[in-house]
């Protein structure tokens, strides 16, 4: 069974960069699609972007000059980073399998920015 | 490219059906094949509950149902349950993006 675990920082200042990190488990990265989705408190979800395990990515468009999302096939892991950032990108951060997220997502990790 | 329009409400009674609409346009509902849905309960992640427009995943149960006309999809719930109350979200592929929809709470009267 795969399963998906975000960590990483739960605060992060204004115009530095938040890093996240979804760790796969149960499963390898390989022939997969693996995304980012936001989700500000009490609004809808937005899809960051995706990796795909041979390392193509594709972002969404009002993000993509801030975002960077990578692979690390040594230790299963995929990473998000997201540069310059404002109190509009607090949210709960989800990790999730395919492009358009399928069965398997992480539990979702809130991220607040703030000083 | 603009999120996926859905109805921000939807309700029912226990037993009856409920229907919920994504609208998109053709480079992305109307496109492609692959539109899903999502199922959120309160202080938890999405649970996929369609997938491909009309298939279920394994554990769904067949009270729902998908499908698409043009540039809308629609997940249909038949004989509303209590658990069955929660927010949905469809998502839609858009060539190099995903979209997602805003979200339709819907409630079980």
């Amino acid at each position: 069974q795969v399963q998906l675990q975000e960590s990483g920082p739960g605060l992060v200042k204004p115009s530095e960069t938040l890093s996240l990190t979804c760790t796969v488990s149960g499963g390898s990265l390989s022939s997969s699609y693996w995304s980012w989705i936001r989700q500000p408190p009490g609004k809808g979800l937005e899809w960051i972007g995706c990796v795909y395990y041979n390392g193509d990515t594709n972002y969404s468009p009002s993000l993509k000059s801030r975002v960077t999302i990578s692979l690390d096939t040594s230790k299963n892991q995929f990473s998000l980073k997201l540069s310059s950032v404002t109190a509009a990108d607090t949210a709960v951060y989800y990790c999730a399998r395919n492009r358009v997220p399928g069965g398997y997502w992480g539990q979702g990790t809130l991220v607040t920015v703030s000083s | 490219q603009s999120a996926l329009t859905q109805p921000p409400s939807a309700s029912g009674s226990p037993g009856q059906s409920v229907t919920i609409t994504c609208t998109g346009t053709s480079s992305d509902v109307g496109g492609y094949k692959y539109v899903a849905w999502y199922q959120q309960h309160p202080g938890k992640a999405p649970k996929l509950m369609m997938y491909e427009v009309s298939e279920r995943p394994s554990g769904v149960p067949d009270r729902f149902s998908g499908s698409k006309s043009g540039n809308t999809a629609s997940l249909t719930v038949s004989g509303l349950q209590a658990e069955d109350e929660a927010d949905y979200y469809c998502s839609s592929f858009a060539g190099s993006n995903v979209l997602f929809g805003g979200g339709t709470k819907l409630t079980v009267l």
